[in-house]
């Protein structure tokens, strides 16, 4: 059964500086990974698609990864800015003719500024 | 634009009462989800349709009911038989069979009174 971890739940940071986020998930059988905002009490704004057969993916200061064979994927947002507080989540659709999306549980982004 | 109306924005439920939370696109997507998000708890699956007048139930369908009569609308009831219906719902939406992400709904959120 697969499963999405986010590590870390929650991360405060001072302005400019880069940070990365993580996201790994225990079985590597995936359609693609995805990346999405949530502002409080909004909907999800989606970053970024990693398909199965790529490696990164890049808009503007964030760059996202996947290594399948770990499991692992890291969004790099670089600059960071009080604009990019937010949650981030991340979730896998797997492989297969239900392609069902599996969420992680989000990590807490606060930028200082 | 082309997105996703979610409506209402805040939603009031007296005890033993139906409701209806509306989702509508223009994005010409065929398959059309809805998700409950409670703190602390990653997305919940309740239903999703791939096509008009077919609908499949999700991880948390109880007490829940969809219909699919058009491309662009997907409304999700929430009956009585639910039982902890205090949440907030996503709609979304994607192409079916592509690598393409999802697009989501601004959101309703739903208080039982």
């Amino acid at each position: 059964k697969q499963e999405v971890t986010q590590i870390p739940a929650a991360l405060s940071v001072p302005e400019g500086e880069n940070l990365v986020l993580n996201c790994s998930f225990t079985d590597s059988a995936i359609y693609n990974l995805q990346w999405f905002r949530q502002d409080p009490g909004k909907g999800l704004t989606s970053l970024l698609l990693i398909q199965s057969s790529q490696r990164e993916q890049t808009s503007g200061r964030l760059n996202a990864s996947l290594d399948k064979s770990s499991g692992r994927s890291t969004l790099y947002i670089a600059a960071s800015q009080p604009g990019d507080s937010a949650t981030y989540l991340c979730a896998v659709q797997n492989a297969g003719n239900n392609r069902k999306l599996i969420w992680g549980l989000g990590t807490s982004l606060a930028v200082n500024p | 634009d082309g997105g996703i109306t979610q409506s209402p924005k805040y939603l009031f439920r007296k005890e033993g009462q139906n409701v209806t939370l509306s989702c509508e696109q223009n994005l010409n997507h065929d398959a059309m989800y809805w998700y409950r998000q409670d703190p602390g708890q990653g997305l919940r699956l309740i239903y999703y349709s791939q096509i008009v007048n077919d609908f499949q139930k999700g991880d948390i369908a109880e007490g829940y009911s969809v219909s699919r009569e058009k491309k662009e609308s997907f409304p999700l009831t929430v009956t009585s038989a639910q039982k902890n219906p205090t949440a907030f719902y996503l709609c979304a939406s994607s192409i079916v069979n592509a690598n393409y992400g999802y697009t989501f709904g601004s959101g309703t959120r739903l208080t039982v009174v």
